[in-house]
């Protein structure tokens, strides 16, 4: 069963767009993440969020700006998107166990 | 920083085979080491996990975990074509930081 919630599915924009994902997570988790996954699979962790407080930011460029309104609730937002964006965002939630939302596809042409 | 790599990159075994897969990192004062599932156009799916030195059992799924190798294994008993998917290892690295390797792509034929 799905618990975490991203939208949109698919995504496609020019470049120097401006885009936002949301996720939504009804597990009542204090942790929520946003990782990159590339074509061959590799998954990065973006940001990390403990009860609404950024804790990680990985060396992502600038470009990238997480926003959280509460726990269950972690959009993220690129400013003028590039062609290296291309990529599967995934958004997850944990308390131990990480569970992750199906993921949202970008396409930047 | 901490590395993660896996291997095989992948592996077609026939069903009811036991299939055996493998992790190293690089950093023994990690805390966690996950595994997770992922088929494709899903998010990936934590199956089992492993802090101590030893190993877990799951159902049809068995972790190693030697650290002083830096080492990890997970092996998967009478697999099934549902099992087909890709097996990522996680390392969990504290502070809500997780570092996963490019996993290993596995196909299990009927």
């Amino acid at each position: 069963e799905t618990a975490v919630f991203q939208t949109p599915n698919y995504h496609v924009t020019q470049v120097g767009n401006e885009v936002s994902f949301n996720c939504k997570q009804t597990l009542g988790h204090d942790t929520m993440y946003w990782y990159k996954q590339d074509s061959k699979k590799l998954l990065k962790i973006m940001f990390s969020y403990n009860n609404k407080q950024l804790i990680v930011n990985e060396t992502v460029p600038r470009r990238f700006s997480p926003q959280s309104s509460d726990k269950a609730h972690l959009n993220l937002r690129i400013k003028s998107v590039e062609p290296e964006d291309s990529a599967v965002y995934l958004c997850a939630s944990s308390q131990d166990t990480q569970y992750f939302g199906p993921g949202t596809r970008l396409l930047v042409l | 920083q901490e590395k993660v790599q896996q291997s095989p990159e992948s592996l077609i075994v026939p069903e009811g085979a036991m299939v055996s897969l493998n992790c190293s990192f690089s950093d023994s004062a990690s805390q966690s080491i996950w595994w997770y599932q992922q088929h494709p156009g899903k998010g990936p799916k934590a199956l089992i996990s492993i802090f101590s030195n030893g190993n877990k059992k799951e159902g049809r799924l068995t972790v190693y975990l030697n650290r002083a190798s830096l080492h990890v294994s997970l092996h998967i008993k009478d697999s099934q074509p549902s099992d087909s998917a890709v097996y990522l290892c996680a390392v969990h690295t504290g502070n809500y930081k997780y570092v996963f390797g490019a996993g290993t792509r596995l196909k299990v034929i009927a």
